[in-house]
């Protein structure tokens, strides 16, 4: 049972956009800031999102995070077959004194 | 060019031990803090431990207190996790991962617990 929640999977057309979201308590997402990493199947996982809502360098800006209280959510725009991937948040755990994931979420592009 | 290499992964006994390792290149090491990350089979992420760049700041998860120890070598720079009285749900690969986000990944090391 992981401490931030996401749906396991979700799916959407290529072109369309698609939401993931992440969900917490007060100790870790009301707290702390939010990262958002890509896995490709057999591949290392690769961040996304840092500080709730920034890019890193190369990350297209079709990719784009944000937060509410103690909640996140990924939005993913202009879905393309080669996002296909899962997906997960992470964030620090006040109380736990531990970093924290949620479950994943499996992105299909139909 | 950040480059985080693990190694050190092998099959071994449930009750034994193991040594992995880390290698950075590409940047700083000594300023920068450092997890272990791991991912059981067909599983999601899960966090391990944390170290800070001179190591005055360490955490590790529950599940690993007593028997993971994490540390690194800044001259060498090298991050390790020695892993005693392994048991089989650790079997998984163990990627390390710079920084407070983390913002790099290493490719993995598979440590396997099996008799």
């Amino acid at each position: 049972q992981s401490v931030l929640t996401q749906p396991p999977s979700v799916s959407a057309a290529p072109g369309q956009k698609v939401t993931i979201s992440c969900s917490g308590s007060s100790s870790n997402i009301g707290s702390g800031y939010v990262s958002w990493y890509q896995q490709l199947p057999g591949t290392a996982p690769k961040l996304l999102i840092f500080d709730d809502n920034k890019r890193p360098s190369g990350i297209p800006d079709r990719f784009s995070g944000s937060k509410s209280g103690t909640s996140a959510t990924l939005d993913i725009t202009g879905l393309q077959t080669g996002d296909e991937a899962d997906y997960y948040c992470g964030t620090w755990d006040s109380s736990l004194t531990a970093r924290v994931f949620g479950g994943g979420t499996k992105l299909t592009v139909l | 060019e950040v480059q985080l290499v693990e190694s050190g992964g092998a099959l071994v006994q449930p009750g034994g031990s193991l040594r992995l390792s880390c290698a950075g290149s590409g940047f700083t090491f000594s300023n920068y803090d450092l997890n272990w990350v791991r991912q059981a089979p067909g599983k999601g992420l899960e966090w391990v431990s944390y170290i800070s760049g001179r190591s005055s700041t360490i955490h590790y998860a529950d599940f690993v207190k007593g028997r993971f120890t994490i540390s690194r070598d800044n001259a060498k720079n090298s991050l390790y996790l020695q892993m005693n009285s392994l048991r089989v749900d650790d079997t998984a690969i163990y990627y390390c991962a710079r920084g407070s986000a983390p913002y790099y990944w290493g490719q993995g090391t598979l440590v396997t617990v099996s008799s």
